[in-house]
């Protein structure tokens, strides 16, 4: 069975920082892009980051760029958000995310999704 | 910046056909993917390269695309389709983009 499943989320204050890590099962993790997406209580999807098959490419949202850094461990099958500097609207369930299709990314959309980790910045 | 705009809401009756429009406002052409999410659930794809079902989706989704919009039909509507939807493409520079979705309600 293909399967995504985040740890790391939690309460934080504003200006701190957690890693969240999302390990993967079912699928070679190595051959496939990902992301994660967060989705703040009652709003809609917000993409954050993605990173390509290899961990050389990663890509981000303006609103976390420079406080945020996304890598992987295709040894481990694991992906890694690490997130600093948090700010109330960082707030949100975080979703790792499998990019549909081998090696490349924005084709095929995301065709599996974790169940997510929620992230709480707050003092 | 790149948007994809969507209704808020879109209302139908069971049995009938519902459409969602995802509008883009520029014209660099990347496929599109829709989403069904479910109130407390992660999303699932329905959709994805504008037409195209994943296995397991039932053949009352389709997808098209014309000039600037993106369209997710659903044929036969059913109760179980009662959900949030939202459209999603890739951008040079903006990456990749979520619509703000939309909520079907099957009255």
């Amino acid at each position: 069975e293909v399967q995504l499943v985040e740890s790391g989320g939690g309460l934080v204050q504003p200006g701190g920082s957690l890693r969240l890590s999302c390990t993967a099962s079912g699928f070679t993790f190595g051959s496939h892009a990902m992301s994660w997406v967060r989705q703040a209580p009652g709003k809609g999807l917000q993409w954050v980051s993605s990173i390509s098959v290899g961990g050389g490419a990663t890509f981000y949202a303006d609103s976390v760029e420079g406080r945020f850094t996304l890598s992987r461990d295709n040894d481990k099958s694991t992906l890694y958000l690490q997130m600093n500097g948090l700010r109330g609207e960082d707030t949100a369930r975080y979703y790792c995310v499998k990019e549909r299709i081998e090696m490349v990314i924005g084709i095929e959309g995301m065709d599996v999704w974790g169940q997510g980790t929620t992230v709480t910045v707050s003092s | 910046s790149y948007e994809l705009t969507q209704p808020p809401s879109v209302s139908v009756s069971p049995g009938q056909t519902a459409s969602i429009t995802c509008s883009r406002n520029k014209l660099e052409r990347t496929p599109t993917s829709w989403y069904q999410q479910k109130a407390g659930q992660p999303p699932i794809l329905v959709i994805y390269e504008d037409n195209k079902r994943p296995s397991g989706i039932p053949e009352r989704f389709s997808g098209s695309y014309s000039g600037n919009t993106a369209t997710l039909t659903i044929s036969d509507t059913q109760a179980i389709d009662d959900a949030d939807y939202y459209c999603q493409a890739w951008d040079s520079r903006a990456y990749y983009v979520f619509g703000d979705g939309t909520r079907l309600t099957v009255l």
